[in-house]
């Protein structure tokens, strides 16, 4: 079983849409969780850390699901400039590594 | 200036030959790691160093060797380079484990 998991897509949406991400994780332990972007052959940048309480950082939101194991993105208002590759990354308990999904991959269309 | 840069960027190479991939960190991170990038398949973590003295290996380390030169400086060889080591390379820092990491810009090996 994957650390990590999450469904590749593509997710095709209108600009202006709202679209949902899920990423589950294997590890109960786990203590630090992320959803980074990734744009074609470029390096991952962190888009926003994921805490327990939940988050918002302008369109976009993260929730934290403890019980379920999961995490989930958010995004409102769909822009063009929002297609990529979206990662979820979580840590491995321990403190010593990250553990990376193999992406949800984030079209949005005119 | 980039915070985190790695060289080269593109590398062609044949089977058998020694290749290593630098890294360099301006952040002042003592954690420095090493993933590759297969389509379909995420970042796999290759090696990670806490410190210069203290070097682990990932989830895929055969075949793969490293070197942490300096706290800014952190090395990744293949002895001999196979086909399915055809990949991108990428090089992280973070803070700790709590905290984000900052990856470089990659590295995109060909083995032939």
């Amino acid at each position: 079983r994957k650390e990590v998991e999450q469904d590749p897509g593509p997710f095709n949406v209108p600009e202006g849409a709202t679209v949902a991400f899920n990423c589950t994780y294997s590890n109960s332990a786990s203590q630090s969780f992320f959803w980074y972007r990734q744009d074609c052959r470029k390096e991952p940048k962190l888009l926003m850390s994921v805490y327990s309480s939940g988050n918002e950082d302008g369109r976009f939101t993260a929730q934290l699901n403890r019980a379920s194991q999961y995490i989930s993105l958010l995004i409102r208002d769909s822009k063009l400039s929002d297609s990529a590759t979206y990662l979820c990354v979580v840590n491995d308990g321990n403190f010593n590594k990250f553990y990376f999904g193999s992406g949800t991959k984030l079209n949005v269309k005119p | 200036d980039a915070d985190v840069t790695q060289t080269p960027r593109n590398r062609i190479t044949k089977t058998g030959k020694r290749i290593m991939l630098e890294c360099s960190q301006t952040k002042g991170h003592d954690r420095m790691y090493w993933y590759r990038q297969d389509p379909g398949l995420g970042l796999r973590l290759i090696y990670y160093s806490f410190d210069v003295k203290d070097i682990n290996k990932g989830e895929i380390s055969d075949g793969y060797s490293v070197s942490r030169q300096a706290q800014a400086k952190f090395s990744l060889s293949l002895e001999s380079a196979i086909p399915n080591q055809t990949a991108l390379y990428f090089c992280a820092t973070s803070a700790s484990s709590w905290d984000t990491q900052y990856f470089g810009p990659g590295t995109r090996l060909t083995v032939l």
